[in-house]
Parts: structure tokens; C-alpha cells; sequence
């Protein structure tokens, strides 16, 4: 089975700053990578996700991620962060189920806090 | 406008009784999902139906009962609630068949079960 781990459960930065959420994968196969927002009491939103056409990736709100095979991470990245952005970050793989159909495994997420 | 709806929100039961949480999509998806996210925010797939189809059961206690009456419902049924089932339930839905297009998943709001 396929998994991800996110490395920091809490990652504070200060206004301005960059934003780095890490994410490491486990894939017996070339994977196909998200990341999802989830602001306080709402669901998840799609930020960006990799399907192996380019290793960088640009999602929305100014968020990108790189995938990179030899260190097998997708690390989320924003250069300049802005109190909006507050919100729990999930990375999730999404695998094939004996049956060929597809799920979302997700990380265990990783809430960003904006310091003023 | 809104995509992927769930009712209710909030739903404050006792232990032992039965409950149900409807979901709804507007998307023209053919896929649709449960979610359960725990108290540490951990976000595992119970349940994904195609065109009104079970294709994916996670070892789901057998008094979680999915039904989609048509392919733009699924609602999840739970008899003898139990403690621990206390959680956010988000539904979701995605273009496709389910089967390794990879297709992005749409989140509801979530209904934040609390079983006393």
C-alpha cells in the first residue's frame, strides 16, 4: 500500500515568510500526488496536484509543490505567506485498489499558523 | 451554487441510536465518497460508490450502510451508534469512473457527528 507522511504537525511563520510543508511518499508505482487546504470547519479544497506531467507544480493561492523522485518528496511551498493562508495542509496519494479502483490515502496533515 | 452538500452539520445523538447524513452533488460526478476525520484530524476513505455502485469498502463495521439512490446521492446510514464513532464525515465526488484517471475529489462541508 501506497502512504504519506508530513514531517511537522505544527508549522508557524511569521507574515511575509516562507511556507514550507513537507511531504514524503511511499509508491511502488509512479504515484499521483495532491495536496489539500482545509480552513476551520469547512471541507477540503484541491491546492495542486502532480499526475507526472511536470515536476513543478503551481497550484492556486500561490502555492507550488516539486516533485522530486530521488528523494521521493513533494514538499508545498509558498515564498511570501499571508494570514489567509492559515488553515490544516493535507498531502494524499492516490493508489488502486485490488479491484482497480482508485482511493486517496491521506498524511496525517499539518496545521500553518501565520504569525503577524 | 453549491457543489457537494451534506446534512446536517451538527448531529448530537446518544449512544445506541441510529442515524443517517445525506449527501448531495451537483457536479454530474459519477463517483462519490465517505470520509471519516477523527479527533487528531486523520482522514481515512470508509465507502466509494460508482453510478450508484459499491466499488470501495474499508473494513468498515458493518452498521455503517451506504445507499446512493441515484448517482448525484450518497448517504451513509449508522445504527447502534457507538463512542468512538464520534467524528467529521465528509462526502466527496469525482469525474470518472473511479478506476486509475485520478480524477480530483470534491469535498462537502463535513457533519461533525458527536456521540454522547
Amino acid at each position: 500500500a501506497q502512504s504519506v507522511t508530513q514531517l511537522g504537525s505544527h508549522v508557524s511563520v511569521s507574515e511575509g515568510a516562507l511556507v514550507l510543508l513537507r511531504c514524503n511518499y511511499s509508491s511502488s508505482v509512479p504515484p499521483y500526488l495532491f495536496w489539500y487546504v482545509q480552513y476551520p470547519n469547512q471541507g477540503l479544497q484541491l491546492l495542486l496536484k502532480y499526475t507526472s506531467a511536470a515536476t513543478l507544480v503551481k497550484g492556486i493561492n500561490g502555492f507550488e509543490a516539486e516533485f522530486k523522485k530521488s528523494e521521493t518528496s513533494f514538499h508545498l511551498t509558498k515564498p511570501s505567506a499571508h494570514m489567509s493562508d492559515a488553515a490544516e495542509y493535507f498531502c494524499a496519494v492516490s493508489e488502486l485498489t485490488n479491484f482497480g479502483n482508485e482511493k486517496l490515502t491521506f498524511g496525517t496533515g499539518t496545521r500553518l499558523t501565520i504569525i503577524p | 451554487d453549491t457543489a457537494v452538500s451534506q446534512t446536517p452539520k451538527y448531529l448530537v445523538t446518544q449512544m445506541g441510536n441510529d442515524k443517517s447524513i445525506k449527501c448531495e452533488q451537483n457536479l454530474g460526478h459519477d463517483t462519490m465518497y465517505w470520509y471519516k476525520q477523527d479527533s487528531k484530524k486523520f482522514l481515512k476513505i470508509m465507502f466509494s460508490y460508482n453510478n450508484k455502485e459499491l466499488i470501495i469498502n474499508e473494513t468498515v463495521p458493518n452498521r455503517f450502510s451506504p445507499k446512493s439512490p441515484d448517482k448525484a446521492h450518497l448517504n451513509l446510514h449508522i445504527n447502534s451508534l457507538e463512542l468512538g464513532d464520534s467524528a467529521v464525515y465528509f462526502c466527496a465526488s469525482s469525474q470518472g469512473q473511479g478506476n486509475a484517471n485520478f480524477e480530483t475529489q470534491y469535498f462537502g462541508p463535513g457533519t461533525r457527528l458527536l456521540v454522547l
